[in-house]
């Protein structure tokens, strides 16, 4: 099974911040890695697909790179919307693995 | 616009069975491979199980590997996870999944609680 480790697991940080979120995948998955928010209580929601594809409707502040074992998840400029939990996922192989998840906290 | 509205959680003993629907509406269903994904209490996401468009092929997590059947009816545009044998360790939000391609997820149902307890 591919491991998905993610750092950091809380991340305390303002608004207007430049934030990244690290993603490791145990083996190689290339670019098939996507990026969820969560929020308390609700569903998850997609933001990035195939490592660095925006989903339709997303705010251009949130952007994902890399590829290989290395992810990263950047958001520009840190709005109140976006304090939440953030998932990576990768599809490369069965069984599907998500990161254990990034708590995004306001500082 | 797409919806999907699970239904069928609730509290079992342990050794139990649930049977969990979810109700898809706002795409062509059998075009879509669908999946479980649930999420313990105060803790990540885990996949379960997935399911190709036409039904023809499955997928489990080892967790639920002979103890859980992953099906749809297309003509429903319902999917289903018949769960047998249940656990406390199956206490989770169960929420169901539609795949755009390749195994991400672009589409999720507002989840049901299982509980496993007795």
């Amino acid at each position: 099974d591919i491991q998905m480790t993610q750092s950091p697991s809380t991340l305390s940080a303002s608004v207007g911040d430049r934030v990244t979120i690290t993603c490791r995948a145990s083996q190689s998955i290339s670019s098939w890695l996507a990026w969820y928010q969560q929020k308390a209580g609700k569903a998850p929601k997609v933001l990035i697909y195939k490592a660095s594809s925006l989903e339709s409707g997303v705010p251009s502040r949130f952007s994902g790179s890399g590829s290989g074992t290395e992810f990263i998840l950047t958001i520009s400029s840190l709005q109140p919307d976006d304090f939440a939990t953030y998932y990576c996922q990768q599809y490369n192989s069965y069984p599907l693995t998500f990161g254990g998840g990034t708590k995004v906290e306001i500082k | 616009e797409v919806q999907l509205v699970e239904s069928g959680g609730g509290l079992v003993q342990p050794g139990g069975s649930l049977r969990l629907s979810c109700a898809a509406s706002g795409f062509t269903f059998s075009s879509y491979a669908m999946s479980w994904v649930r999420q313990a209490p105060g803790k990540g996401l885990e996949w379960v199980s997935s399911i190709s468009g036409s039904g023809g092929s499955t997928d489990y997590a080892d967790s639920g590997k002979g103890r859980f059947t992953i099906s749809r009816d297309n003509s429903k545009n319902t999917l289903y996870l018949q769960m047998n044998s249940l656990r406390a360790e199956d206490t989770a939000v169960h929420y169901c999944a539609k795949s755009r391609s390749g195994g991400w997820y672009d589409f999720w149902g507002q989840g049901t609680p299982v509980t496993v307890s007795s």
